[in-house]
């Protein structure tokens, strides 16, 4: 069945430092692929998402590009601030039942 | 404001009781789910449903029912709460495209 493997935290960061988390699936099919984003006591928000290889999502500074090579979708940022500190859960949808299956989350710790 | 509504979002149960955890949508969404998130392993599925009267159960249904009467409302019960039912539960609907998630409802079994 259909899965996603995240990189494991915690990553803990200086402010303005690159950051990188990693994301692979497995799926049949094309699935659409998604970041979400946690901040502290709150729920899921959508950072970011791509239905197609090839694809790049961007959203607030973030990035991910949907790699159908390697089965990645690799979320990326140039200079972290304080605020990006959170749980980012990528996630993976496709299929005909629309489930979305998330990866473990990858907690996220930026230091000023 | 549109979107998926979440009650209550605190609740402390004693093992054994029951209780239903709420949840609404405003937006004629046909797809509706519930998650619960430990520490640890992300956001698991527990179950789902593709329009009124039709569920399915996702990874982890076992001690939860669910029914969708309407295309608004998705109640998720708990027949008799176990300590290992502790979690954040989550709900969230999607039109086939996104998905919009509930605020959450914090679940205490003692």
């Amino acid at each position: 069945g259909n899965s996603v493997t995240q990189m494991e935290g915690p990553v803990t960061l200086s402010e303005e430092a690159f950051l990188t988390i990693n994301c692979t699936y497995t799926a049949t099919g094309y699935p659409s692929l998604f970041w979400y984003v946690q901040y502290p006591g709150e729920g899921l928000q959508l950072l970011l998402k791509a239905t197609k290889a090839d694809d790049k999502g961007s959203n607030k500074g973030f990035e991910a590009t949907y790699r159908k090579e390697t089965t990645s979708f690799h979320l990326e940022k140039g200079s972290v601030q304080v605020s990006d500190s959170a749980v980012y859960f990528c996630a993976l949808y496709g299929g005909a039942t629309n489930k979305l299956i998330f990866g473990t989350g990858t907690l996220l710790a930026v230091q000023p | 404001n549109a979107g998926v509504t979440q009650t209550p979002k605190f609740q402390v149960l004693k093992t054994g009781q029951s209780m239903t955890l709420q949840c609404a949508q405003d937006m004629n969404h046909e797809y509706m789910s519930w998650y619960r998130q430990d520490p640890g392993m992300g956001l698991r599925l527990i179950h789902y449903s593709v329009g009124a009267g039709i569920t399915d159960q996702g990874e982890v249904p076992n001690g939860y029912n669910v029914s969708r009467s309407t295309t608004e409302d998705f109640p998720l019960r708990l027949l008799s709460a176990a300590p290992s039912q502790t979690s954040v539960y989550f709900c969230a609907s999607s039109d086939g495209v996104g998905y919009t998630f509930g605020s959450g409802t914090r679940l205490t079994v003692v």
